[in-house]
């Protein structure tokens, strides 16, 4: 299957500072990448979604100028969360889909941040 | 309004056993595509099987079934003679045909397998 990418695997970051999360889908264009949220034991939750050279789409309840995403080439997705704080540390997931695979998202392997 | 329950938390067998990990699910979609994702302690996702809603075939692959049943809105899974490999979180997730970018996850049932 395809493969999809994530960097860094881990981060610890103090409160206040801004991290980047990158999601490369390696051997595919990606039209559309997701962003999903998963905090210990919980399942995985939505962010957004985003299409190369537009901008992101945000669900309800998911802050834009926290969580900010930039989908500029086909390959490249980044997700970075400003002004972090203890509350942000949970599990980051992308996912990436290319339009000849109808349906079927691959994850990348996943990044977890730690904000102290 | 779309669900998944998977009412089972956690499941431990002992390697050589069968286990089925439950998946409900609820939509007013009559198109619509259920799956299931294997996430190990490494944490990605590995996607495990698609079925569209109107396939109702159960299906095996190797040591793996799924049982799909749209009169009870089910979609359950099987493995068979469990291996130490195979513990992991399993999740099951549901997505409306109309609208593909809507993976809706439930919360997942964490399966050890001891030897």
């Amino acid at each position: 299957g395809a493969v999809v990418s994530q960097h860094p695997s881990w981060v610890i970051c103090k409160s206040g500072t801004s991290v980047k999360i990158e999601c490369r889908s390696l051997d595919f264009q990606a039209t559309t990448m997701f962003w999903y949220r998963q905090f210990p034991k919980q399942s995985l939750m939505l962010m957004a979604t985003s299409n190369e050279g537009s901008k992101a789409t945000y669900e309800q309840g998911v802050e834009k100028d926290k969580f900010l995403i930039n989908h500029a080439s086909l390959t490249l997705s980044t997700l970075t969360v400003t002004s972090a704080h203890p509350e942000d540390s949970s599990f980051y997931i992308c996912s990436a889909r290319e339009d000849s695979s109808y349906n079927e998202q691959f994850f990348g392997p996943g990044t977890r941040l730690t904000v102290l | 309004a779309q669900k998944v329950t998977q009412a089972q938390t956690e499941i431990s067998v002992v390697e050589k056993e069968d286990v089925t990990l439950d998946c409900v699910y609820e939509t007013r979609d009559t198109t619509y595509y259920l799956f299931w994702y294997k996430q190990p302690p490494s944490g990605e996702l590995v996607f495990l099987i698609r079925r569209n809603s109107f396939d109702e075939q159960n299906e095996i692959s190797g040591r793996y079934s799924w049982n799909f049943q749209k009169s009870t809105s089910s979609f359950n899974f099987t493995i068979t003679a469990s291996q130490v490999v195979d513990s992991a979180v399993y999740f099951c997730a549901l997505t409306p045909s109309y609208n593909t970018d809507k993976l809706i996850f439930g919360t997942g049932t964490r399966l050890q397998v001891f030897p």
